[in-house]
């Protein structure tokens, strides 16, 4: 059984483009969070997707953005990408049903580099 | 409000001796409380965690920790440090009620464990 994966480990952009991640949950999760985590800081909570809608969003910019499609995988995007957007962007899946945080297992996340 | 602070940025331990890394936590209402591992360029791996049951907590490779809500502490603690112990700690919280929610995460403990 696969758990969470992520693709692709490692990307290099400059400043002002778009960038798209990718995360599959792990099977039998319906539900994606996704956290960038910069050097040396713990991670932060970007948003989460239930049933293709973003259902809770911390502080994070109108630039980021996702999506969820009907297999349950999800994609993050940022556009117009900062300097300040280089970090390890972790995507956590768990299942809705009786949940709590209980049961949210982590990817090995992609590293985003901008140049 | 929620958040977590965690004391020391960096612990160094001699193989073989106890292994203590603090978590203080802020939360307006009886929180969950996580402990995740991070090893290099892999995602989080939960260690344990704290959801209003037992007050002492049992989690995975001999690690525990003690929910003291007097304290709103939540200390991680291993009797005997082990080389493959070597990894980034970082606490996290999250409110109950907030179904499948966000975690809070500290800013990481990296703990060293030498020969």
């Amino acid at each position: 059984d696969a758990g969470v994966t992520q693709s692709p480990t490692h990307l290099i952009k400059t400043r002002g483009q778009q960038v798209t991640l990718r995360c599959s949950p792990k099977s039998g999760h319906d539900t994606v969070s996704w956290y960038q985590q910069a050097l040396g800081q713990g991670p932060q909570f970007i948003f989460q997707y239930y049933e293709e809608e973003e259902r809770q969003r911390g502080n994070f910019p109108d630039r980021f953005s996702g999506h969820q499609f009907p297999n349950y995988s999800s994609e993050l995007n940022v556009n117009a990408l900062l300097l300040g957007d280089s970090a390890l962007y972790l995507c956590a899946s768990s299942s809705r049903q009786g949940s709590t945080n209980e049961k949210l297992f982590f990817g090995s996340g992609t590293q985003l580099s901008v140049l | 409000a929620q958040s977590v602070t965690q004391l020391g940025s960096h612990v160094s331990v001699s193989e073989g001796a106890l292994v203590l890394l603090r978590c203080n936590y802020s939360s307006s209402v009886p929180p969950y409380l996580f402990w995740y591992v991070q090893y290099p360029n892999q995602g989080l791996q939960l260690l344990l965690k704290y959801t209003s049951a037992a007050t002492l907590v049992k989690g995975i490779n001999g690690f525990e920790a003690e929910f003291k809500k007097s304290e709103t502490s939540f200390h991680l603690t291993k009797p005997s440090a082990h080389m493959s112990d070597a990894a980034e700690y970082f606490c996290a919280v999250s409110d109950p009620n907030n179904q499948g929610g966000k975690l809070i995460f500290g800013q990481g403990t990296e703990l060293s464990v030498k020969p």
